[in-house]
């Protein structure tokens, strides 16, 4: 495709269980991000990747949250042990420079958990 | 740490007439990047305009371009000629020249009115 898709576009999942959320960037692209956006906000970043190095991890709200990127192309964004705060739109995007400017998003996956 | 705010958190324009979506920012670096994006309710975040702090001249996009004060530290988005599919969450982002994680503001939610 010609843009960044991610998968599923809508997850339930039950306090306490694992998801996994899926980007696909732009092929070619070389950097890679993940954001989240509570309801009513901006998103906030939660992680970089740089090809498969992933760079910066500072926005993870804890420990629960892991992303991986192994082949420098498909990112997934888990999520352990899920809780309610957990509940909210996760943005990728990527872009062919290094870092944000360039960037392209996809239509986000929106979590809720009950 | 860099933050971003937008003071109107609503905005309602006639359509034809202008707009102008504020956003101010606190950051201590000299070079910088801002930017305005738009998402519809398909929640895809689509850049609208860039701006580069090291550049004087105001960017600018068909009928949207920027007010940019930098020692104000000021950056408001200017619509002209409203069309009904401008009707959309706007954000104002942040992004300092090496660094990796995009800071994002509340966001504005335009209304156009036929």
């Amino acid at each position: 495709g010609a843009g960044v898709s991610q998968s599923p576009r809508y997850k339930v999942a039950k306090r306490g269980q694992d998801v996994a959320l899926r980007c696909d960037p732009i092929s070619g692209h070389v950097s890679l991000f993940w954001y989240q956006q509570a309801l009513g906000q901006g998103p906030e970043f939660l992680t970089y990747f740089q090809n498969e190095a992933q760079l910066d991890k500072s926005g993870l709200p804890s420990d629960r949250f892991f992303a991986e990127r192994p082949e420098g192309s498909v990112s997934t964004l888990k999520i352990q042990r899920t809780q309610q705060e957990d509940s909210a739109v996760y943005l990728c995007a990527s872009s062919p420079r290094y870092g944000p400017t360039e960037a392209f998003f996809g239509q986000g996956t929106r979590l809720t958990v009950v | 740490a860099q933050t971003v705010t937008q003071s109107q958190p609503e905005m309602s324009v006639q359509e034809a007439e202008t707009v102008t979506l504020s956003c101010t920012y606190d950051t201590s670096e000299s070079d910088y990047y801002l930017f305005w994006y738009k998402q519809p309710p398909s929640r895809q975040m689509i850049l609208v305009i860039r701006q580069e702090a090291y550049k004087q001249q105001n960017a600018t996009e068909n009928r949207f371009s920027v007010n940019f004060q930098k020692a104000a530290k000021s950056f408001s988005l200017k619509i002209s000629d409203s069309q009904l599919g401008d009707a959309a969450m706007y954000f104002c982002a942040y992004n300092g020249y090496n660094n990796n994680d995009m800071r994002f503001g509340a966001g504005t939610r335009l209304t156009v009115k036929p």
